[in-house]
């Protein structure tokens, strides 16, 4: 079966430039979410989607970040202008949520490593 | 204070030891536990759900405690491959959001 896949592997972008990640979430999965990891914060939740729709942003670090999901088959999370601290690892993440909400477990993609220099 | 709370350790136990890490978490309206592992320069992995009564599987248990809000996960005669870090996972609310603790390093050592 496929997982999450996400691309690129790796990007590495000077400062100021649009960076745009993909994402695929495994099929029949309706929950899916954008987390950035590093070394000093950990993993940090960005947004999450029920049936394409963001529920919570709250954890988008500031306007330079969106991301949408024009499908359920696909999302994006694009960061423009890029800046150096932006540099981490992006993880998207889908699950099946199921009715009433109660949290369900988690499959990643294998990330995509930001570098902005 | 931090939602999910862990000690980052790096834990050091020789192969065959028994190792056991704590997870403390601030909502007590969390419905939902997990462990995930974490490999160096890999995504997470969902190691085992946690249940109200705890659970086994193999040699890895997980244990719930709702009246002082924190998970356990113990880890039985280990192996070098169990070296990684493990992730404290808890919904902390209604719906379908997880948040991850900060992970504890774990290494096995010959």
């Amino acid at each position: 079966d496929a997982g999450v896949i996400q691309s690129p592997r790796h990007e590495v972008t000077e400062m100021g430039q649009e960076v745009t990640l993909r994402c695929k979430p495994i099929s029949g999965h309706n929950s899916l979410f954008w987390y950035r990891q590093t070394m000093m914060r950990g993993l940090e939740l960005l947004i999450y989607f029920n049936n394409n729709v963001p529920i919570d942003d709250s954890g988008m670090p500031e306007d330079r970040f969106s991301a949408k999901m024009p499908n359920a088959s696909f999302s994006t999370l694009k960061i423009q202008p890029s800046e150096p601290r932006d540099s981490a690892v992006y993880f998207c993440a889908s699950s099946l949520a199921r009715q009433g909400g109660v949290g369900s477990p988690l499959h990643f993609g294998n990330g995509t490593r930001l570098t902005v220099t | 204070r931090k939602e999910v709370e862990q000690d980052p350790g790096p834990f050091n136990v020789p192969e065959g030891a028994t190792v056991a890490f704590n997870c403390t978490y601030s909502n007590s309206a969390s419905q939902s536990f997990f462990w995930y592992r974490q490999d160096c320069r890999k995504e997470p992995k969902l190691l085992m759900s946690v249940y109200s009564s705890g659970n086994e599987d193999g040699r890895f248990t997980a244990q719930l405690n709702r009246a002082s809000q924190y998970i356990s996960l113990l880890i039985r005669d280990s192996k070098l491959s169990d070296s990684a870090t493990y992730l404290c996972v808890v919904n902390y609310n209604a719906g379908n959001m997880l948040t991850f603790g900060g992970g504890t390093r774990l290494m096995v050592k010959p």
